[in-house]
């Protein structure tokens, strides 16, 4: 059964400052990897898919790596911006399409 | 990108009720479609698949007779919560598959529903 941990589960950093999410998963044999982010009651914005052939996705300030084998992902956020403050989920997919969602990591960036 | 659309985005029912939630693809064909809740504060969990003209394939523990769900069109799929007490109150969110961008899910608004 997948198991996905997300470290950390609270960061609050200054506004400019670059960031690290960790995204783990138990059961490496996944079809790919998607980061969300998800705002107060709302529902979920896809920000990168990474194939398991990839090794990283980049999409503007955003850049999503996959190390399939070791279990885990990071999502680096370049010159983080208040706008960024939100819940970033990860969710490894496997061979049924099914997304198994992380913990997720609150984020807060001060202005 | 792809845009899902669910209605209603809140609804409130008296316990005993049934309420039906409605999950669209808006600009693409999905032929499968998935339903999660979410608890305050917690993460996303998967109640079931749904797939085009065939039956949904639901997750250990989630009883398909309390969430019904159907799937009758390629931009439809709906949810019907039956006899919904209390405990049911939650935000469910669903999405949908889009086969032209490979495996990517596209998530719709999410429903927050209060039982009282």
């Amino acid at each position: 059964k997948q198991e996905v941990t997300q470290i950390p589960a609270a960061l609050s950093v200054p506004e400019g400052e670059n960031l690290v999410l960790n995204c783990s998963f138990t059961d490496s044999a996944i079809y790919n990897l998607q980061w969300f982010r998800q705002d107060p009651g709302k529902g979920l914005t896809s920000l990168l898919l990474i194939q398991s052939s990839q090794r990283e996705q980049t999409s503007g300030r955003l850049n999503a790596s996959l190390d399939k084998s070791s279990g885990r992902s990071t999502l680096y956020i370049a010159a983080s911006q208040p706008g960024d403050s939100a819940t970033y989920l990860c969710a490894p997919g496997g061979a049924t399409n099914k997304l198994i969602f992380g913990t997720g990591t609150l984020l807060a960036v001060q202005p | 990108g792809a845009v899902v659309s669910q209605h209603p985005s809140r609804v409130i029912c008296k316990s005993g009720t049934s309420v039906k939630i409605e999950c669209r693809s808006l600009d693409f064909q999905a032929t499968t479609m998935f339903w999660y809740r979410q608890f305050p504060k917690q993460s996303l969990m998967l109640m079931a698949t749904s797939n085009e003209g065939s039956k949904a394939t639901y997750e250990q523990g989630v009883e398909k007779d309390k969430f019904l769900i159907n799937h009758a069109s390629l931009t439809l799929s709906t949810l019907t919560v039956t006899s919904a007490h209390p405990e049911d109150s939650s935000f469910y969110i669903c999405s949908a598959r889009d086969p032209a961008t490979g495996y990517e899910q596209y998530f719709g608004p999410g429903t927050r529903l209060t039982v009282t």
